[in-house]
């Protein structure tokens, strides 16, 4: 069972303009975070967002988060051909052991 | 530093015959995670330990096992290998528990069952 689902499952832009991704989740959860992927390599966290926290930015990601909603949102600012990969959100419960990806987003940013 | 490997990278196998996926870090973590990762899906967590001589499975345990027998290494086993099991793998490790933590992921383990 999948908690968090990401829309939309494909984007496409230019580079330059901003990315934004949403992930929706089903129940409570201790905090939510967002990785990305490279083809062919593993997982990178990107940022952690706890369930108290509304908004958080790192370089050119904002994240937001809406506990009331179960979503979360995350932003890309001026985005680079670099930026092209997989974003996935991932959700924990309070318990923490078991982290829960959703099937992703694909971003390509065309130069 | 070079995190967390994983060993090998690709891997070719015939229905029934078994294999062990092999995990390494460096970085002390108490916490270590074994994954699947088929195509359109998300990720799903077959094993996890949270420390040294633990292990306990995750939401898709059913034909591999695990063994943490040092601080370092988590391994990977499937018994039968079957058509099913052809996925990429990924190992990962966290400080604490990966809900609370950033996840540090290897570059994966590409298995085909033929």
């Amino acid at each position: 069972s999948q908690q968090g689902e990401e829309d939309p499952q494909a984007l496409s832009i230019q580079e330059g303009e901003n990315a934004t991704m949403n992930c929706s989740y089903k129940t409570s959860i201790n905090n939510l975070q967002w990785y990305r992927q490279n083809s062919g390599r593993g997982l990178v966290h990107l940022i952690l967002i706890r369930s108290n926290e509304r908004e958080k930015h790192s370089g050119r990601l904002r994240v937001t988060l809406d506990t009331s909603k179960k979503s979360s949102s995350l932003l890309i600012t001026a985005s680079r051909a670099a930026d092209t990969a997989s974003y996935f959100c991932a959700t924990a419960n309070t318990g923490g052991f078991k982290t829960i990806f959703g099937a992703g987003t694909r971003l390509f940013v065309k130069a | 530093n070079a995190g967390v490997t994983q060993t090998p990278k690709f891997r070719v196998l015939k229905t029934g015959q078994s294999m062990t996926l092999l995990c390494a870090q460096d970085m002390n973590h108490e916490y270590m995670y074994w994954y699947r990762q088929d195509p359109g899906m998300g990720l799903r967590l077959i094993h996890y330990s949270v420390g040294e001589g633990t292990t306990a499975k995750g939401e898709v345990p059913d034909g591999y096992n695990v063994s943490r027998l040092k601080k370092q290494n988590f391994l990977l086993g499937l018994e039968s290998a079957a058509p099913s099991q052809t996925s990429v793998y990924f190992c990962a490790s966290s400080d604490y528990r990966a809900g609370n933590q950033p996840q540090h992921f290897g570059d994966g383990t590409r298995l085909s069952i033929l």
